[in-house]
């Protein structure tokens, strides 16, 4: 059974700062490896989605990385901004109807 | 641009109750899922629907829960007879097939808090 570990989780660090949340996995046969984020009392917005042949994805300021083989995964974030505050989902995909498997995420705070 | 839509946003009944959450997934999407989100844990998959069938569940899934699809637009969790442990956020998403290139899409989804 696939198992997602987020570390660390939690981060609380100044405005302006690079960061990198980490997400293991550990059954390497996943289809998809996706990043979302959730506010407080929320729901999920996916940020990026890395398809297995993949390495990375980026959009803006997020770039989020797979090395299926060793199954991590990093989110990175760069010049970090309040906005950025709320807790971010490491999620594994299989490749049938099975839904989704979530880690128990990385809640960040950015300082003004 | 199309969105999954869940009402309502937050449900309150007591012990015992039968509840109804109902989803609206995007028109052309095929599969359809719940999920729930116990606060303060991880969000764990319930069920995945597809041809009017269910496809998986998981073992939370158990003989209180049932999904249907009414009518060609709405998609519905029900909960027989809540207990105190069932209050959670719940999630609707849907996606066009199967997980993989197909991404899943949710919704706002809806707080239920069994009293």
């Amino acid at each position: 059974k696939q198992e997602v570990t987020q570390i660390p989780a939690a981060l609380s660090v100044p405005e302006g700062e690079n960061l990198v949340l980490n997400c293991s996995f550990t059954d390497s046969a996943i289809y998809n490896l996706q990043w979302f984020r959730q506010d407080p009392g929320k729901g999920l917005t996916s940020l990026l989605l890395i398809q297995s042949s993949q390495r990375e994805q980026t959009s803006g300021r997020l770039n989020a990385s797979l090395d299926k083989s060793s199954g991590r995964s990093t989110l990175y974030i760069a010049a970090s901004q309040p906005g950025d505050s709320a807790t971010y989902l490491c999620v594994s995909t299989g490749g049938g109807a099975d839904g989704l498997t979530f880690g128990k995420g990385t809640h960040l705070i950015i300082q003004p | 641009e199309p969105e999954v839509t869940q009402t309502p946003s937050h449900q309150v009944t007591q012990m015992g109750q039968e509840v109804i959450l109902r989803c609206v997934p995007i028109s052309n999407h095929l599969y359809f899922y719940w999920y729930r989100q116990i606060l303060g844990q991880k969000v764990e998959f319930l069920v995945s629907f597809y041809n009017n069938e269910i496809s998986e569940k998981s073992e939370i899934f158990d003989d209180q829960f049932s999904v249907e699809r009414p009518d060609g637009s709405n998609f519905t969790l029900k909960i027989r007879s809540t207990k105190l442990e069932d209050s959670a956020m719940y999630f609707c998403a849907s996606s066009k097939g199967l997980a993989g290139p197909y991404e899943q899409y949710f919704g706002p989804g809806t707080r239920l808090t069994v009293t």
